[in-house]
């Protein structure tokens, strides 16, 4: 199976940072990433797909990036609502996998 | 507006049988354009594809479940349905049901709000 590293595990910013949060991927997997938005109790909500296209709806202070093994998702100005665990999940081959994710708290 | 919706029984004892439902409002399973799946998740934890399934009956699933799993299409019913047999404690977790796009980018979207199904005697 691909197996997906997210980077940090965790992240504590304060509203109005720019935050960066890495997916790297065992092997490469072109821009087949993915990027999700957990809060708690709640479904994952898709935020960006295929690396850097954004899903409709979504604000554009968010943004990907990257192809091969190593992507970023990119927070251009943190606002209260973003303090979520964030994943990253390949559509490359199956099985699909998840990263592990990335949760941001509040600093 | 689509919304997946899981159903089922939140408490299962081991060995025997998970069974749980997505019904599909919004939409309909026979368009084609979609296949439709199971991801689950532990509490605490991260995210476990399981499988995914066509309107025509085709399916695909995780090689790690792939021995205990079926996943089942009612178009008539705009549902389909997740079978998971001999259960440990290993199986529980939140179940959510989602779509995702037969061409380009494989993303699940949306998801289902999820529902918790324990393992426990």
């Amino acid at each position: 199976d691909m197996q997906m590293t997210q980077s940090p595990s965790s992240l504590s910013a304060s509203v109005g940072d720019r935050v960066t949060i890495t997916c790297r991927a065992s092997q490469s997997i072109s821009s087949d990433l993915n990027w999700y938005q957990q809060k708690p109790g709640k479904a994952p909500k898709l935020l960006i797909y295929a690396a850097s296209s954004l899903q409709s709806g979504v604000p554009s202070r968010f943004s990907g990036s990257g192809s091969g093994t190593d992507f970023t998702l990119t927070i251009s100005s943190l606002q209260p609502e973003d303090f979520a665990t964030y994943y990253c999940q390949q559509s490359y081959s199956t099985p699909y996998t998840f990263g592990q994710g990335t949760k941001l708290e509040i600093k | 507006q689509l919304q997946l919706q899981e159903s089922g029984p939140g408490l299962v004892k081991p060995s025997e049988t998970l069974s749980l439902t997505c019904t599909v409002s919004g939409a309909s399973i026979s368009s084609g354009s979609y296949y439709w799946g199971w991801i689950r998740q532990p509490p605490g934890k991260g995210l476990e594809w399981i499988g995914s399934i066509y309107y025509s009956g085709d399916t695909y699933y995780n090689p790690s479940l792939k021995s205990r799993v079926t996943i089942s299409v009612d178009t008539s019913k705009n549902q389909f349905s997740l079978k998971l047999s001999s259960v440990t404690a290993a199986d529980t977790a939140v179940y959510f049901c989602a779509r995702r796009p037969i061409r380009g980018p494989a993303r699940f979207d949306p998801w289902g709000q999820g529902t918790l199904v324990t393992v426990s005697s």
